[in-house]
């Protein structure tokens, strides 16, 4: 059971290079989201999508695009990397049926590092 | 914003002892939900609450979701070493942002 995929796995850019990271899930969920995780710290929401061709902004969306063409993939898009997006990025999953928005399915994280 | 506030930030706990941890908001929510990150991976949902006033268990977990619908803990009993992680918890809004506390770092010795 492949779940919610990220790719890649760990990635080093250079302050100014833009890069995008993948996330693809294989349960038909209708909602995705995007978040970090600083060393040390709790998840912040980047961006999170309802379905298909609906996304919203959630508490750090500075610095970042995603986009959702399909019900399977939520890229999240870093335009002009910074060392301050130096994280841990998860992408998640839910169901999203009846409007209820219960258990995240999370994908294994993206290590991003910035220099 | 929504914001959940999470305490204690971490916990040094012998084996054995049982732990409690818990989250509160200014807002109210529809759900609580606890989840265990272990090191390198994504966090797993442990206990999911509904209902206000609920209480709910997993094996040695228990949780409620307070009556005011802006608060919830996290109960483990008889801890062991496996317990060790990072216990959040999470909840959103009508619009389904989803957000998370800041963690609750576990550690147990044995």
């Amino acid at each position: 059971n492949a779940g919610v995929t990220q790719t890649p796995k760990f990635r080093i850019l250079k302050i100014g290079q833009s890069m995008t990271l993948q996330c693809t899930q294989d349960m038909n969920h209708n909602y995705m989201y995007w978040y970090r995780q600083d060393p040390g710290m709790g998840l912040k929401l980047i961006y999170y999508s309802v379905g298909a061709g609906i996304t919203d902004k959630g508490e750090v969306p500075n610095g970042y695009n995603v986009s959702r063409s399909t019900t399977e993939d939520f890229p999240l898009r870093l335009e002009l990397a910074a060392p301050s997006q130096t994280s841990v990025y998860f992408c998640a999953s839910n169901p999203g049926q009846g409007g209820i928005t219960g258990e995240l399915f999370f994908g294994e994280g993206s290590r991003l590092t910035v220099l | 914003g929504q914001q959940l506030n999470q305490s204690p930030q971490s916990m040094f706990i012998q084996e054995g002892e049982d732990v409690s941890m818990n989250c509160t908001s200014s807002s109210i929510f529809n759900t609580w939900l606890w989840y265990k990150q272990d090191p390198g991976e994504g966090p797993v949902l442990l206990i999911a609450l509904y209902k206000a006033g609920e209480l709910t268990s997993n094996g040695r977990l228990t949780a409620q979701f307070g009556t005011t619908r802006k608060d919830s803990f996290l109960n483990i009993s008889a801890s062991i070493p496996s317990d060790v992680g990072i216990y959040f918890c999470s909840s959103g809004g009508w619009n389904n942002d989803m957000r998370f506390g800041a963690g609750t770092r576990l550690t147990v010795k044995p």
